[in-house]
C-alpha cells in the first residue's frame, strides 16, 4: 500500500525535552511538509523540503528543526525552545508536477 | 497577505437536507484551491482541486465550485457518514505552502 506514515500516534513530553516525530512516505514524492494544527485554527506550515538535503522554513519554524537525508523520510524535532508545543502535527507530501498535498494520519504531542 | 475564511464554523443538518459550505479567499495569483475532509483525530483526506473561476468538480454527494473570490462545497442529500470537518486551502502562484481556513464542522443527524 502506498501512503504516508507518521509515528508515534501519541507522544508525551516533559518540559525541557527534545522529541522527534517520524514521517515516511513510499509514494516517491519529491516534496514533503510539516504542519501544525491547533483547535479552532487552520493548519500552519512549519517546514518544507522540495528535494533531498534541502529544506526551507515555513511560517512558524521557531523551536523546530528538520532533516531530509532520504527522499522517503522527513523527521521533525520539537526542541525545548518551542514555547507551546502541545498540538496535532501533520506531515504531507506532493508529487513532482502536481499541486495536491496528501497527508499522513498525524501525531498528537502533549507536553506534561 | 493570503487569507482564507470558512463559514459557517459549524453546521448541523438532518439526513437528506442539502446545504453549502463557503470558503472566501484573498490570494495573490491563485494557483489552486483545495478541499479536504478531516475526521476527528485523523489527517485531512484530499477531495478536490479547483484552478479557475467557473470550474466545478463532483464526487458522490459533494460538488465544489469556484468563483474569483470564493468557493462553495455543496452537499446533496447528506448521510451521517458525511459528518466531518471540511477544510479549504489556497495556494498562491509561486508559493509552496497551502494557506488553510479554520474549517467547517459538519454534523448530519440521522
Amino acid at each position: 500500500d502506498g501512503g504516508i506514515t507518521q509515528s508515534p500516534k501519541y507522544l508525551f513530553r516533559k518540559e525541557g525535552q527534545n522529541v522527534t516525530l517520524s514521517c515516511e512516505q513510499n509514494l516517491n514524492h519529491d516534496a514533503m511538509y510539516w504542519y501544525r494544527q491547533d483547535p479552532g485554527q487552520g493548519l500552519r506550515l512549519i517546514y518544507y523540503s522540495q528535494i533531498v538535503n534541502d529544506f526551507q522554513k515555513g511560517d512558524i519554524a521557531e523551536g523546530y528543526s528538520v532533516s531530509r537525508e532520504k527522499k522517503e523520510s522527513f523527521p521533525l524535532t520539537v526542541t525545548s525552545a518551542q514555547k507551546n508545543p502541545t498540538a496535532f502535527y501533520l506531515c504531507a507530501s506532493r508529487g513532482a508536477g502536481t499541486n495536491e498535498q496528501f497527508f499522513g494520519p498525524g501525531t498528537r504531542l502533549t507536553v506534561l | 497577505e493570503d487569507q482564507v475564511t470558512q463559514s459557517p464554523e459549524a453546521l448541523r443538518l438532518q439526513e437528506g437536507e442539502s446545504s453549502s459550505l463557503n470558503c472566501s479567499y484573498t490570494v495573490s495569483g491563485l494557483r489552486g484551491l483545495f478541499w479536504y475532509r478531516q475526521d476527528p483525530g485523523k489527517g485531512p483526506e484530499f477531495l478536490f482541486t479547483l484552478y479557475s473561476a467557473g470550474e466545478e468538480k463532483e464526487k458522490e454527494r459533494l460538488k465544489a465550485t469556484l468563483t474569483k473570490k470564493e468557493s462553495f462545497l455543496h452537499i446533496t442529500a447528506p448521510k451521517p457518514e458525511d459528518s466531518a470537518t471540511y477544510l479549504c486551502a489556497v495556494q498562491a502562484g509561486g508559493a509552496q505552502k497551502l494557506v488553510f481556513g479554520q474549517g467547517t464542522r459538519l454534523t448530519i443527524n440521522p
